[in-house]
Formats: C-alpha cells, structure tokens, sequence
C-alpha cells in the first residue's frame, strides 16, 4: 500500500499570512502517461471533506486562488497564499493511482 | 451534484447493514462511485470503489470479504452491503463522485 505522510499535524496561522502543507508519499504516483494522481481536500468542522485541488496542481472549480497546489513524483505541497479565517479545518492529501486510494493524517489548521 | 446516503444506524457485532448512496445532477452511469469512512474523530479511510458497471470493484484490506459494493444505475444509486460488522467499523460513511463530490455521510454504529 502507498504511505502518505503529511507534515505538520497541526498549523497556527495569522489571517493574511501564508501557509503551507508538505505531503510525501512512498513511491511515484505518476502514472505512464504523465498524469500525476495527488489530491487536497478540507474538511471543515461538522462537515465532509471537499475537493480543493486535483492532480497535483488544478484547482477544482469555485476554489479561491489563494489555494495552490505544486510537487511531482511522491513529493507535493499545498500552499495558502494569504490565510483567511474560513480556511480552519483539517487538511488531507490524498492518492489515487492504485488501490488501495490512501490519504495522509491530516493537517489541522486553526486561526 | 448531490449525493445522499442513507441506511446507517446502530447494530451489534456481527450484523449486517445496507447502506445506499442516491445520486443526481450528473450522467450516474458514467462515473466510478467510491465508500470512503471516518471512524469518529479520525481520518478519512478508502473503503471501495466500483467501475461504471459492477465489473471492476476494489476493496481496503480491512473490509474485503465482509463488504459488497454495488450500483443500480437505472435508479442511480450506489450502495454497500456490510456484514459481520466489526465495533472498528463505526464511522461515517461518506460516497463519493470519483473522490471529487461527497455526499453528507451516514452514520454506523457498531456496539454491543
């Protein structure tokens, strides 16, 4: 199975500063024709999670663009350019080139 | 695109439940549907995906053989058929579009 390992656990921002999320996986998630399978969701309190970006670096529509997403090969990142207050929640990677699909542990991020 | 589940509650260790996913707002029939759990204040965890036709299914190691995914897409609907439930196995169930749309979840409780 792929490990994907998020860093850090847990992130305090100030609003209008940035952030940034580190996810590694065990091994490639390229596939043979160059698409990359690495996604972001948040998942707000009480709430299920939500796409933000799909393959490693597209963002899914109506996500603002303060999210980016950049990394190739096992080794990604997500950033927030400039942090706002609706951002809290809990951040996870997530793979999708083989089964089984495995998401990191989370990344909570608080105000 | 909506999704709503249906179908969880609370059953014993060992009992069966049948969850089901109602979709709209989108071509049902040509999109893979996943079941994906989260075991109170923990992570997300995989649990199945299924291809546009029951032909090609794929499971997570601590479900398989206990869980059957399945769709119907002339009434779009998805569904999980979980025996010999284990206490692990209380979570709320979440489908999902491709792991792009999620529905609301529903809730399994496992406890004797």
């Amino acid at each position: 199975d792929i490990v994907m390992t998020q860093t850090p656990v847990s992130l305090s921002v100030t609003p209008g500063q940035p952030a940034s999320i580190s996810c590694n996986s065990s091994q490639s998630l390229v596939r043979n024709d160059g698409k990359t399978f690495l996604y972001w969701y948040l998942q707000k309190s009480g709430q299920a999670p939500k796409l933000l970006i799909y393959e490693v670096s597209h963002r899914f529509s109506g996500v603002p663009n303060r999210f980016s997403g950049s990394g190739s090969g096992a080794e990604f990142t997500l950033k927030i350019s400039r942090v706002e207050a609706e951002d809290v929640g809990v951040y996870y990677c997530m793979q999708s080139i083989q089964p089984p699909l495995t998401f990191g542990g989370g990344t909570k991020v608080e105000i | 695109v909506q999704l709503v589940e249906s179908g969880g509650g609370f059953v014993k260790p060992g009992g069966s439940l049948r969850l089901s996913c109602a979709a709209s707002g989108f071509p049902f029939s040509d999109y893979y549907m996943s079941w994906i759990r989260q075991a109170p204040g923990k992570g997300l965890e995989w649990v199945s995906y299924i291809g546009t036709s029951d032909s090609h299914t794929a499971y997570a190691a601590s479900v398989k053989g206990r869980f059957t995914i399945s769709r119907d897409n002339t009434k779009k609907s998805l569904y999980l058929q979980m025996n010999s439930l284990r206490v692990e196995d209380t979570a709320i169930y979440y489908c999902a579009r491709e792991t792009v749309d999620w529905g609301q979840g529903t809730l399994v409780i496992v406890s004797s």
